[in-house]
């Protein structure tokens, strides 16, 4: 069993819609949790970051973290064709010098207009 | 633009052969991690450099080194490639050894023939 487990997809889904994007883990230690966006073509690029439990909202973007049950959330709302991408949520465990992400296969999303 | 700049784009090669990837870390950042990403896989870490030394290792492979210079900016070498090595290389920076923020490169895309 994978650390982090995140359905491929790819999600597709009308302009305007609410997303829900999701990964689980296995990891009780993690405490930082992140969603990277990447465009085709191109290298991540940090979209939100939380750390331990709780939400955080970001214009469109709302990240979810449940610690309890492993489980972190991504919902864009309102979604538009910009946001076509593959998402990509990492984590990572609390503090030490060789600390390092743990990466999510990406879920890739459509937005069809 | 992240300010992590990476060459070259592209690189076709052949079999048995040896490659060496160059990577720019943003401005100030000290840290510079090496990510190796295919279909199947996903993004994969290799391997960690702060301000000159490594930090950490991830599912580096023998044939694969990779080392940062004073000025910063790191170099991952690739030898004896195989078909299996071809895959975006990703590199990013961060400010320190934290590696919860890291800013991605656009990447190298390799070809092995």
């Amino acid at each position: 069993q994978k650390e982090v487990e995140q359905d491929p997809g790819p999600l597709s889904v009308p302009e305007g819609a609410i997303v829900s994007l999701n990964c689980t883990y296995s990891n009780s230690a993690f405490q930082y949790f992140m969603w990277y966006r990447q465009y085709s073509r191109k290298g991540p690029e940090l979209l939100m970051y939380t750390y331990s439990s709780g939400n955080k909202e970001d214009g469109r973007f709302t990240a979810q973290v449940d610690k309890s049950s492993k489980y972190i959330s991504l919902f864009i709302r309102d979604s538009q064709p910009s946001d076509s991408a593959t998402y990509l949520c990492a984590m990572s465990e609390q503090a030490g010098n060789n600390r390092k992400l743990i990466w999510g296969l990406g879920t890739s999303l459509a937005v069809n207009p | 633009d992240s300010g992590v700049t990476q060459t070259p784009k592209h690189l076709i090669t052949a079999t048995g052969q040896r490659v060496t990837l160059r990577c720019s870390p943003r401005s100030g950042d000290l840290s510079v991690y090496w990510y190796q990403q295919s279909l199947d896989q996903g993004l994969q870490f290799l391997i960690q450099y702060y301000n000159g030394e490594e930090r950490a290792k991830g599912n580096i492979l023998e044939r694969f080194s990779a080392q940062q210079f004073p000025d910063l900016h790191s170099e991952l070498n690739l030898s004896s490639l195989e078909l299996g090595d071809s895959a975006l290389y990703f590199c990013a920076s961060s400010l320190s050894h934290r590696t919860d923020t890291q800013y991605f490169g656009p990447g190298t895309r390799l070809t092995v023939l």
